[in-house]
């Protein structure tokens, strides 16, 4: 598609239960990227993919967090017992590349998770 | 590692005022920068980029930026405020793996 589209656009978790998340990038675009939004303003980097291969996980916590892209399926990020420091907007962002002129980040609308 | 300041969280300005946003990075390499807008409960749509050649940039919006190596500066500006320009507005640099360390954020008001 010429969008990220971001599913579900609302997630109510108890504690301790599990979200999964869902994005699909633009068409042809070979690079995922998910970020957290806390607050309004902080964004925090969890991870990219490269098609379907992790790229860069130097921002997730393993212990909860785990995120996939396989191929011909929306990437997914999934957390494990959700706690309440959870709560956040997550936003997946794709791009084709990650140098020159090719590393320009379009963000799906997001995905609001609210751990009550 | 990179990293984006923005000097003031908040901003307010008259409609048709110039409008100036500040942004600064620190970077170990030569920097990709970028600004971004987000409007309520949306995601973040780019207003213009820098990455190589000419340091003054265009945007959507009638906004530009202007690259300054030697003050570490990236600062946004628009000659004449909308009462559209209301938004959140990001700062942020990529790193070599192309993720986007982000400032954090602007809040500009606009009023009639």
């Amino acid at each position: 598609g010429e969008e990220v589209a971001q599913t579900p656009k609302h997630l109510v978790r108890g504690e301790g239960q599990k979200a999964k998340l869902y994005c699909a990038p633009i068409k042809g675009h070979s690079y995922v990227f998910w970020y957290q939004q806390v607050l309004k303003n902080e964004f925090k980097f969890l991870i990219s993919f490269q098609n379907e291969n992790v790229f860069d996980e130097t921002g997730m916590p393993k212990e909860r967090f785990s995120a996939k892209c396989l191929p011909n399926s929306p990437c997914s990020l999934e957390i494990q017992a959700t706690k309440l420091e959870d709560s956040a907007v997550y936003f997946c962002a794709s791009s084709q590349g990650v140098s020159g002129g090719y590393n320009e980040q379009f963000f799906g609308p997001g995905t609001r998770l609210t751990v009550l | 590692a990179q990293s984006v300041t923005q000097l003031g969280s908040h901003v307010s300005v008259s409609e048709g005022a110039l409008v100036l946003l500040r942004c600064n990075y620190s970077s170990s390499v030569p920097p990709y920068l970028f600004w971004y807008v987000q409007y309520p409960n949306q995601g973040l749509q780019l207003l213009l980029k820098y990455t190589t050649g000419a340091t003054l940039v265009k945007g959507i919006n009638g906004f530009e930026a202007e690259f300054k190596k030697s003050e570490t500066s990236f600062h946004l500006t628009k000659p004449s405020a909308h009462m559209s320009d209301a938004a959140e507005y990001f700062c942020a640099v990529s790193d070599t793996w192309g993720k986007l360390i982000f400032g954090q954020g602007t809040e500009l008001s606009v009023k009639p």
